[in-house]
């Protein structure tokens, strides 16, 4: 059964420092990885999709990797601002649903 | 940007009450999903629905929940009887394919008292 786990739970950083968000899981056979952001008592906007084949996605300040073998995936966020504040939360696609971590909540300070 | 709505964002409603909570998908998707987060907890899959028929379902998708298709444009979740424990955020997702990116909407927060 696909177990996704995220460290750290909570991050706090000052603006303008870049980050990285883990994320592993314990089954290799996943057919996608996607990264969400979701701001308090909202919705998950997606942010990033790396599908198997593939070993890493950009969009804008954020980089995102993939590896299969050792079951990890990481969320890379440069230069942090203050609106990067929420819960991010990866998810792996596995038998036809996604299965979630529990979050990191990054707290980015001015 | 197309996205995935849905209807209403907070419902109250009393243990024992049926409650049907409304979803529109992006238009031109295949794949419609229904998730839900007790608060604190983990995003958690119920259902999975591809051409008018449930494809996976989970263990917490018992017999007291139904999804449906009424027409070409929503999709809703039925609780016939809720519980107390039913109380979460439930999210909408919808894929044009079944292993591209998923869209989630705001959700709708569900209180059962």
């Amino acid at each position: 059964k696909q177990e996704v786990t995220q460290i750290p739970a909570a991050l706090s950083v000052p603006e303008g420092e870049n980050l990285v968000l883990n994320c592993s899981f314990t089954d290799s056979a996943i057919y996608n990885l996607q990264w969400f952001r979701q701001d308090p008592g909202k919705g998950l906007t997606s942010l990033l999709l790396i599908q198997s084949s593939q070993r890493e996605q950009t969009s804008g300040r954020l980089n995102a990797s993939l590896d299969k073998s050792s079951g990890r995936s990481t969320l890379y966020i440069a230069a942090s601002q203050p609106g990067d504040s929420a819960t991010y939360l990866c998810a792996g696609g596995s038998q036809g649903n996604l299965i979630f971590g529990k979050g990191t909540k990054l707290s980015v300070k001015p | 940007e197309p996205e995935v709505t849905q209807t209403p964002s907070h419902q109250v409603t009393q243990m024992g009450q049926e409650v049907i909570l409304r979803c529109v998908p992006i238009s031109n998707h295949l794949y419609f999903y229904w998730y839900r987060q007790i608060l604190g907890q983990k995003v958690e899959f119920l259902v999975s629905f591809y051409n008018n028929e449930i494809s996976e379902k989970s263990e917490i998708f018992d017999d007291q929940f139904s999804v449906e298709r009424p027409d070409g444009s929503n999709f809703t979740l039925k609780i016939r009887s809720t519980k107390l424990e039913d109380s979460a955020m439930y999210f909408c997702a919808s894929s044009a394919q079944g292993e591209t990116e998923a869209f989630f909407g705001q959700g709708t927060r569900l209180t059962v008292v």
